[in-house]
């Protein structure tokens, strides 16, 4: 079955810093991937979603970027971090017509 | 536009009732239909999937059923227990953009021992 990787558990960085949050699946080929953010007693907001490699779509326009450079590896990242940024970010992936899973999620406080 | 509401958006029960978690879309032409449990911190597991076909879907005390034509789907926890206590969410697929699934707000969900 499918599951997704995703690191670190916890980030705390300073404003202005860069940005680098990785996912990884495993058990599918050719997933859908997605980056949502959930602040606190907040709903999912979709950041970025891909159908393929080199493929991003971005929802919210914003501080953050999105890249998949190899078919089961999506990746979040930033130039320069605002406080704003600051929530808890779930990666999840899933094949056309399938379950969506998600990852355990990276905590990230910007300070 | 695809909205999806869940109702009620908190529920306390005592341990052992029956209880049913609504779901609510507005829009009927949807690929499929999923129920997510959330623990605090953690991400999202996949609890069912109901296709569009399909009226519902049954894991362990777990029931789900979907009325498309209603835009209704609900969440059947028999004899709860508080190691349900979570957060429920529903999520559809939407026909119009099926890559993008669109998420209720969810039921908080306690079960007191």
């Amino acid at each position: 079955s499918q599951t997704i990787h995703q690191w670190p558990a916890t980030l705390v960085q300073p404003v202005g810093s860069p940005l680098s949050l990785e996912c990884t699946v495993e058990g599918t080929s050719n997933p859908n991937l997605y980056w949502y953010r959930q602040a606190a007693g907040r709903g999912l907001q979709l950041l970025f979603y891909s159908v393929g490699i080199g493929q991003i779509s971005s929802e919210v326009p914003q501080n953050l970027s999105a890249s998949r450079p190899q078919d089961r590896q999506f990746i979040l990242s930033s130039k320069k971090l605002l406080l704003s940024d600051s929530g808890f970010y779930l990666c999840a992936g899933r094949e056309v017509g399938s379950p969506l899973h998600f990852g355990n999620g990276t905590r990230l406080t910007v300070t | 536009k695809q909205e999806v509401t869940q109702i009620p958006a908190a529920l306390s029960v005592p341990e052992g009732e029956n209880l049913v978690l609504n779901c609510s879309f507005t829009d009927s032409a949807i690929y499929n239909l999923q129920w997510f449990r959330q623990d605090p911190g953690k991400g999202l597991t996949s609890l069912l999937l109901i296709q569009s076909s399909q009226r519902e879907q049954t894991s362990g005390r777990l029931n789900a059923s979907l009325d498309k034509s209603s835009g209704r789907s609900t969440l059947y926890i028999a004899a709860s227990q508080p190691g349900d206590s979570a957060t429920y969410l529903c999520a559809v697929a939407p026909m119009e953009y099926g890559n993008k699934l669109v998420f209720g707000a969810g039921t908080i969900l306690r079960v007191k021992s």
